[in-house]
């Protein structure tokens, strides 16, 4: 099993509309979670990151499931400019971080 | 406010050329990274640098290999470029362990 999955998508979604992404990882030891975004030939950047209690960023929600292994993010009222792909990134100790593949995301007009 | 900085952003080799990649960051930070990303992978660890002074392999470290100069430079090389190593390449940093992480804007290897 991978340390981080993302379903890769895309998920094609009208302007409006509510997406959300999963993301399991299998390092039980865990502690730090987050979502980054990444544009076409850009940098990752981070998006928000991802607290036990869960968190919430204007139209982006992030959750945590430790019980589960798994973080969410949900993207309410999705805009043609949150096209991007969403990375999930873990990170144990003070290990480097780990990345998802990533979820690609297209918002349609 | 420069933040991660790489060079060259594009490079196109010959096979068995060598280049070095230049990475320099300018928020203090103690770990610095490389990371490769290609279709379909992700973003995958070549090295890293917990501090100055140190460098530790990552997830494919085959085929490079890194210099923490200082503080500030951490830079990747190529000894023998293969087809292979065709590929985006980003230098990142990080502060305080547990804070988020600075890409650079990434450098697009071409080996032919």
């Amino acid at each position: 099993r991978k340390e981080v999955e993302q379903d890769p998508g895309p998920f094609n979604v009208p302007e409006g509309a509510t997406v959300a992404f999963n993301c399991t990882y299998s390092n039980s030891a865990s502690q730090s979670f987050f979502w980054y975004r990444q544009d076409c030939r850009k940098e990752p950047k981070l998006l928000m990151s991802v607290y036990s209690s869960g968190n919430e960023d204007g139209r982006f929600t992030a959750q945590l499931n430790r019980a589960s292994q798994y973080i969410s993010l949900l993207i309410r009222d999705s805009k043609l400019s949150d096209s991007a792909t969403y990375l999930c990134v873990v990170r144990s100790g003070n290990t480097p971080l780990v990345f998802g593949k990533g979820t690609r995301l297209s918002v349609i007009a | 406010n420069a933040g991660v900085t790489q060079t060259p952003k594009f490079q196109v080799l010959k096979t068995g050329q060598s280049m070095t990649l230049q990475c320099a960051q300018d928020m203090n930070h103690n770990s610095m990274y490389w990371y490769r990303q290609d279709p379909g992978m992700g973003l995958r660890l070549i090295y890293y640098s917990a501090s100055e002074g140190t460098t530790d392999k990552g997830e494919v470290p085959n085929g490079y290999n890194v210099s923490r100069l200082n503080k500030r430079e951490f830079s990747l090389r190529l000894e023998s470029a293969a087809p292979s190593q065709t590929s985006v390449y980003f230098c990142a940093s990080r502060g305080i362990p547990g804070n988020t992480i600075y890409f650079g804007e990434g450098s697009w290897l071409t080996v032919v």
